[in-house]
């Protein structure tokens, strides 16, 4: 199976910055790779659909970018609810997996 | 907009069968895969598999012998059973919509496996 890995694990930053985060797949997965947020009790909310591809309804502020192994989120101007868990997701082969988590915290 | 609930039961004892069932609220039953998820702390969000109105399933192969996933289409449901748990199968289990993506999820049920 495809193996992602997420980095850094958490990220402490403050509103109005900039946060780049990283998820690397074992293998490529071409451009089939998703990002999602999750909040406290909440089930996570679709961002980015393959690696570049802003999902219905979510800020310009929300980018994605790479394709193989390598794949970047970013926010570019953090607003207070952006603060929470994000995972990268594969769908290139299954089994279907997700990386362990990025947690964006305030500074 | 299509919203999924979910239920089913919250607490078993090991070897039991876990059983939880989804409704869609809205949209087509049939243009998607039908899919249930779980996240742990240990094990993070952990795809189980999926299937669609034509039979077409997929799922883990780390769960694949213990789980069935099926779908009721004249009530819009989709149900998830999983034998003989233990321990390590205690987590929130999501269901959830796929096109290519995870569009749309459950609140989620936690399910606790313990004597």
């Amino acid at each position: 199976e495809i193996v992602l890995t997420q980095s850094p694990a958490t990220l402490s930053l403050s509103p109005g910055e900039r946060a780049t985060l990283s998820c690397r797949a074992s293998q490529s997965v071409s451009k089939f790779l998703g990002w999602y947020q999750q909040k406290p009790g909440q089930a996570p909310r679709l961002l980015i659909e393959d690696a570049s591809n802003r999902a219905p309804g979510i800020p310009a502020r929300f980018s994605g970018s790479g394709s193989g192994t390598d794949f970047t989120l970013s926010i570019s101007s953090l607003e207070p609810e952006d603060f929470a868990l994000y995972f990268c997701q594969h769908r290139s082969s299954w089994p279907i997996t997700f990386g362990q988590g990025t947690r964006l915290e305030m500074k | 907009q299509v919203q999924l609930q979910q239920w089913g039961a919250g607490l078993l004892k090991p070897s039991e069968t876990l059983s939880l069932t989804c409704a869609v609220f809205g949209g087509s039953f049939t243009d998607y895969y039908w899919s249930w998820l779980r996240q742990s702390p240990g094990k993070g969000l952990e795809w189980i598999g999926e299937n669609n109105h034509r039979g077409n399933a997929n799922f883990n192969p780390s769960l694949k012998s213990r789980v069935t996933i099926s779908l009721d289409t004249s009530k819009s449901q989709f149900s998830l059973t999983l034998n003989s748990v233990t321990a390590a199968d205690t987590a929130v289990y999501y269901c959830a919509r796929r096109s290519s993506w995870y569009s749309a999820w459950g609140q989620g049920t936690l399910v606790t496996v313990s004597t």
